[in-house]
């Protein structure tokens, strides 16, 4: 089955400094990778996809997320932070029998402070 | 705003009451979703419809549980004799046929069984 794991339940990083959120994956076949974010009292928002093609994946608000098959790894990363930066994010995957079907992880909570 | 809508925001009931909640999906896509999120996790898949077809149902959807899509546009979840555990966030998304993996997320409705 399916299934992504977020091993970080809060990360914490100081405003302009570097940011990595990680996300594990366990697929069968062809990895469908994805990032949501998602902001207190609004809907989730998608920041970026794997489906194949460069491992670097560019996404919304200056994300980036980096595919890593040997390590089976999709780590989100930010250059230099910023406190609006600061929401709960989730890894995803397509489901491996339901292609409509997205599995969450858990949430990794990032805190920026100023 | 023409983005996926959610109707109530929140909605607070006594055990053993039946509840619905609405669901305006971005007017041109196809396709619906119904997801539930439960404090410190990732969201995790109800159900989908394709236009007025539901196509697949979760497991955790139990009986008590019933999503319809009348005329294909907005779509209704019904909990009938709600109970405790039924507390949560219930989030609608919707995408289109091609873009299936981009599912674009409504606010929430948060249930909150008494």
């Amino acid at each position: 089955a399916q299934s992504v794991a977020q091993p970080e339940d809060q990360v914490n990083v100081a405003e302009g400094n570097p940011l990595t959120v990680k996300c594990t994956y366990s697929v069968s076949g062809n990895p469908y990778l994805f990032w949501y974010v998602q902001y207190p009292n609004r809907g989730l928002q998608f920041l970026l996809k794997y489906i194949t093609g460069d491992n670097l994946v560019k996404g919304s608000y200056g994300f980036e997320a980096e595919f890593n098959k040997s390590q089976t790894s999709f780590h989100l990363k930010k250059p230099s932070a910023l406190v609006s930066d600061s929401a709960l994010y989730f890894c995803a995957v397509r489901d491996g029998y339901s292609a409509s079907k997205i599995i969450f992880g858990s949430g990794t909570r990032l805190s920026i402070r100023p | 705003d023409t983005g996926v809508s959610q109707d109530p925001r929140h909605k607070i009931t006594k055990r053993g009451q039946n509840v619905t909640f609405r669901c305006d999906p971005i007017s041109e896509h196809n396709r619906l979703y119904w997801y539930r999120q439960t404090l410190g996790q990732g969201p995790e898949f109800l159900t989908y419809f394709q236009n007025e077809a539901q196509l697949e149902k979760s497991r955790l959807l139990s009986d008590r549980f019933s999503a319809e899509r009348p005329k294909g546009s907005f779509s209704t979840l019904e909990i009938q004799r709600t109970e405790q555990g039924d507390s949560a966030m219930y989030l609608c998304a919707s995408s289109t046929d091609r873009a299936y993996n981009e599912q674009f997320f409504g606010p929430g409705t948060r249930l909150t069984v008494l």
